[in-house]
């Protein structure tokens, strides 16, 4: 069985703050894919990164970057210098090798962020 | 590209009554699947297809809920008859293998009275 737990269900931070958002996973697969989505106000669900299982490496993208430990099965995704345009409700999700039709997704984690 | 294509954006319908919602995939797209989000239990997979065919329907709260992809470009969700706790968003994506990212429609805001 997969399951995805996000633990912070909503942070608030001032702009320019850096906000970390936690992801901790559970599968038996040894192939799986981690994945971060966003959900601003309006309610579309954003792709914002897709990391393989044999890969390890951080990766940054602008302001966004994440954390991948397998050893912690944790997926962390941190905000730097947060914006109000960051207010939205993040989710992680997992896809295992075992379902590839099947994305699990966390619980979300609300993110405020105010001026 | 146009995107995956829900209808309608919005649906409210009164209880005992047909729902259909409907969806069009990214065109050579091979996966596509329906969620549902509620407050109370956040974004759940109700169904996927691959290749239009239905691989999983594990999620499917109930024989009332039906869904059908007749061909590569169009797939429904069907709720008969509708309850007011079937009022929630409900999401269509396709991905174009297994494992890839998921491309989501808007939505669909189903409202039961």
């Amino acid at each position: 069985a997969q399951k995805v737990t996000q633990a912070q269900t909503e942070i608030s931070v001032v702009e320019k703050e850096d906000v970390t958002l936690d992801c901790v996973y559970e599968t038996r697969d040894t192939t799986y894919y981690l994945f971060w989505y966003k959900q601003p106000p309006s309610g579309e669900l954003v792709f914002l990164i897709r990391r393989n299982s044999f890969d390890e490496q951080n990766e940054i993208s602008g302001r966004y970057s994440w954390n991948f430990q397998k050893s912690t099965s944790s997926f962390n995704f941190t905000i730097t210098a947060s914006q109000v345009v960051d207010s939205a409700v993040y989710f992680c999700a997992l896809i295992g090798a075992d379902s590839w039709g099947k994305l699990q997704f966390g619980a979300g984690t609300q993110v405020v962020v105010t001026p | 590209d146009a995107g995956v294509i829900q209808s309608p954006r919005h649906e409210v319908t009164e209880m005992g009554q047909e729902v259909t919602l409907r969806c069009k995939p990214i065109s050579g797209h091979d996966y596509l699947f329906w969620y549902r989000q509620t407050m109370m239990r956040g974004l759940e997979l109700l169904i996927y297809f691959n290749n239009n065919v239905p691989i999983d329907d594990s999620g499917m709260p109930e024989d009332r809920f039906s869904a059908k992809m007749p061909n590569a470009s169009f797939s429904t969700l069907k709720i008969q008859p509708s309850e007011p706790r079937d009022s929630a968003v409900y999401f269509c994506a396709s991905s174009l293998r297994g494992g890839e990212k998921l491309f989501f429609g808007s939505g669909t805001q189903l409202s039961v009275l």
